[in-house]
């Protein structure tokens, strides 16, 4: 089973609300990602999780907070968020760099994110 | 500094009329490319990994080969589901991170 799933799959937010993504896999794998794509554009990296620690923080905004409480869950927490992060917010995992058979990053169907 | 370029950027292919797609890249030590395929408003879709020069991968109508400054996906005969966007990442020594292209929008035409 190749599956990573993300939860909403539609999210429509205020510039005030505070809101949260979530991210699962059950393949085993210790790292996992977030990415943010614009329409026909490709994902751009916004952070990287190996075993469970920030490895990679792509000079992200603050407004965007990752957390990864275990193995299997990665959440992306929203705050304050400008009409310019509306995009596609994809998490995708994988076994980490040196770690594993592949590094073959599989990707979540991505949530569709609209900040009015 | 590790770079992808894929080209074309946008292809139109009759159903049947067979094709390739291009993907060059320089990264410093070369630990994989990959090969996705994104539907609209979807995640990317993994399709190859390839991790050295010779290497040739192959799936229903797709092929994936790799050299040593490029790749590319040979489509054959193909039909109006193979639309998509198709997207080539390279993976270097220094880490997990991917570097992607900036994809080529295929469209095939009954």
């Amino acid at each position: 089973d190749t599956e990573v799933t993300q939860t909403p799959k539609h999210l429509v937010m205020g510039m005030t609300n505070k809101k949260s993504l979530k991210c699962e896999q059950h393949m085993g794998h210790r790292a996992m990602y977030w990415y943010k794509q614009k329409a026909k554009k490709p994902p751009e990296l916004m952070f990287v999780y190996s075993y469970e620690k920030l490895s990679i923080n792509e000079s992200v905004p603050s407004r965007f907070s990752p957390e990864c409480p275990n193995s299997s869950l990665l959440n992306l927490h929203l705050h304050a968020l400008q009409p310019e992060d509306s995009a596609l917010y994809l998490c995708a995992s994988s076994h980490p760099s040196g770690r594993g058979v592949t590094d073959t990053q599989y990707f979540g169907p991505g949530t569709r994110l609209t900040v009015l | 500094e590790d770079q992808v370029t894929q080209s074309p950027e946008a292809l139109r292919l009759q159903e049947g009329e067979s094709s390739s797609l291009n993907c060059s890249y320089t990264v410093s030590g070369l630990r994989g490319l990959f090969w996705y395929r994104q539907d609209p408003g979807k995640g990317p879709e993994f399709l190859f990994t390839l991790y050295s020069a010779g290497e040739e991968k192959e799936k229903e109508r797709l092929k994936a080969t790799l050299t040593k400054k490029e790749s590319f996906l040979h489509i054959t005969a193909p039909k109006p589901e193979d639309s998509a966007t198709y997207l080539c990442a390279v993976q270097g020594n220094t880490g997990n991170q991917f570097y992607f292209g900036t994809g080529t929008s295929l469209t095939v035409i009954p």
